[in-house]
């Protein structure tokens, strides 16, 4: 198993302005993944953090919106750019290992754009 | 596109009494994933099931899987307040690792 934190747990934010999740992890993983969960509703995949090279996103998510950093195995950081109420979220990482088939999840960063 | 179609969406229960939550997805998968989520909290494994067949239990949830039909049940024996969260299905594949979640149910055990 893997223990996953995750910084800031909560934040509440302004309009324009950009806010950036930590996801650390307790042991090296293979893959890292960044979900979203908006109020009341499931969870989608944003993209797939890449350690060394640049993300993979998933349709309807691109990288000058949620730019996405994996400098090493251990730690991603998602970046909420030009924020707007609609990005009100929670934003969950996630981590597993090649040929695992578990998947753990990050206790999630609650964000609330004003 | 894949789709995971979780019913019923909100479940009452009433203590004591057994209920069934399905999960249908529209794609061949290698894995299917329970989840449970808590109010305000992050999402906790339940099950993981990997082949038809597939059978597994914890306490008063069971789990199973027919690969054929692409349908997945957590079965919920003697409801108790405890089990009150809602709980997810997601498929997943052995190539990748994403996962893609069903819409969730909220359970709500009562008296």
């Amino acid at each position: 198993s893997a223990v996953i934190s995750q910084k800031p747990s909560r934040d509440i934010c302004q309009r324009g302005t950009s806010l950036t999740i930590q996801c650390q992890v307790d042991s090296q993983v293979t893959m890292m993944f960044w979900y979203r969960q908006q109020p009341g509703q499931s969870l989608t995949l944003i993209a797939t953090a890449n350690q060394g090279s640049e993300a993979t996103y998933e349709s309807g998510f691109v990288i000058d919106k949620f730019p996405i950093s994996r400098p090493n195995l251990t730690f991603s950081t998602l970046t909420v750019s030009n924020m707007s109420p609609e990005d009100s979220s929670i934003y969950l990482c996630s981590v597993t290992w090649t040929g695992s088939y578990e998947q753990y999840f990050g206790p999630g960063t609650r964000l609330t754009v004003t | 596109e894949l789709k995971v179609e979780q019913n019923p969406l909100f479940l009452s229960m009433q203590e004591g009494k057994n209920y069934t939550i399905y999960c249908n997805y529209s794609t061949t998968s290698d894995r299917l994933y329970w989840y449970r989520q808590d109010p305000g909290k992050s999402l906790e494994s339940l099950f993981v099931l990997l082949s038809n067949g597939a059978v597994k239990q914890e306490g008063r949830l069971m789990a199973s899987l027919d690969t054929k039909a692409r349908l997945s049940t957590l079965h919920i024996t003697a409801a108790v307040h405890d089990l009150s969260a809602t709980y997810f299905c997601a498929v997943g594949f052995s190539n990748d690792y994403k996962l893609s979640f069903g819409a969730g149910t909220t359970v709500t055990v009562r008296a």
